[in-house]
């Protein structure tokens, strides 16, 4: 079984849907959770970041970390044709010190088109 | 300020060929990477190296060979490449205020025949 488990899609909504994006992880070591944006033929760019549980807002996006159930969630509300793209899911715990210090575990990725 | 950047964007080699990935930063990381990416598998790493002098196996090593030239430059080696090494390769790099962020280049898309 993999650290992190995340939907591949792929995903398909109208323009101005309510989008919800999942990751469950089974490593309770991990700390920080991040959202990463890949366009298509480029690589992945950082979305957004939440440390241990709770949610955090940016505009239209939302991420939300239950620790407890091992679930982390983006939600993108009135989404637009400008947020398709793959979107991953990844995760590290806070090994400061350690050479391992910010190695990132990565979801398969939720391929999301927006149509208008 | 041109961030990471990798070379070549494209190549194609034939089984048993081998070849060296470049990849480069200029935001003074410590801390870099090397991913492949295949459809359905999101990012696997390859190897990274959390500083200068050292390098370390991610989870899927088998096949590949890195050098941490200094603390901008990062290589990975193919030493006789396979079909099943068919892929996208991303480098990327993390260090600073955060390593929460890991900065992406543009990704060599690889193909053996």
């Amino acid at each position: 079984q993999k650290e992190v488990e995340q939907d591949p899609g792929p995903l398909s909504v109208p323009e101005g849907a309510i989008v919800s994006l999942n990751c469950t992880y089974s490593n309770s070591a991990f700390q920080y959770f991040m959202w990463y944006r890949q366009y298509s033929r480029k690589g992945p760019e950082l979305l957004m970041y939440t440390y241990s549980s709770g949610n955090k807002e940016d505009g239209r996006f939302t991420a939300q970390v239950d620790k407890s159930s091992k679930y982390i969630s983006l939600f993108i509300r009135d989404s637009q044709p400008s947020d398709s793209a793959t979107y991953l899911c990844a995760m590290r715990s806070n090994n400061a010190g350690g050479t391992s210090y910010g190695k990132l575990t990565f979801g398969q990725g939720t391929i999301l088109t927006v149509h208008p | 300020n041109a961030g990471v950047t990798q070379t070549p964007k494209f190549q194609v080699l034939k089984t048993g060929q081998s070849m060296t990935l470049q990849c480069a930063q200029d935001m003074n990381h410590n801390s870099m990477y090397w991913y492949r990416q295949d459809p359905g598998m999101g990012l696997r790493l390859i190897y990274y190296s959390a500083s200068e002098g050292t390098t370390d196996k991610g989870e899927v090593p088998n096949g590949y060979n890195v050098s941490r030239l200094n603390k901008r430059e990062f290589s990975l080696r193919l030493e006789s490449a396979a079909p099943s090494q068919t892929s996208v390769y991303f480098c990327a790099s993390s260090g600073g205020q955060s390593y929460n962020e890991q900065f992406f280049g543009p990704g060599t898309r690889l193909t053996v025949l």
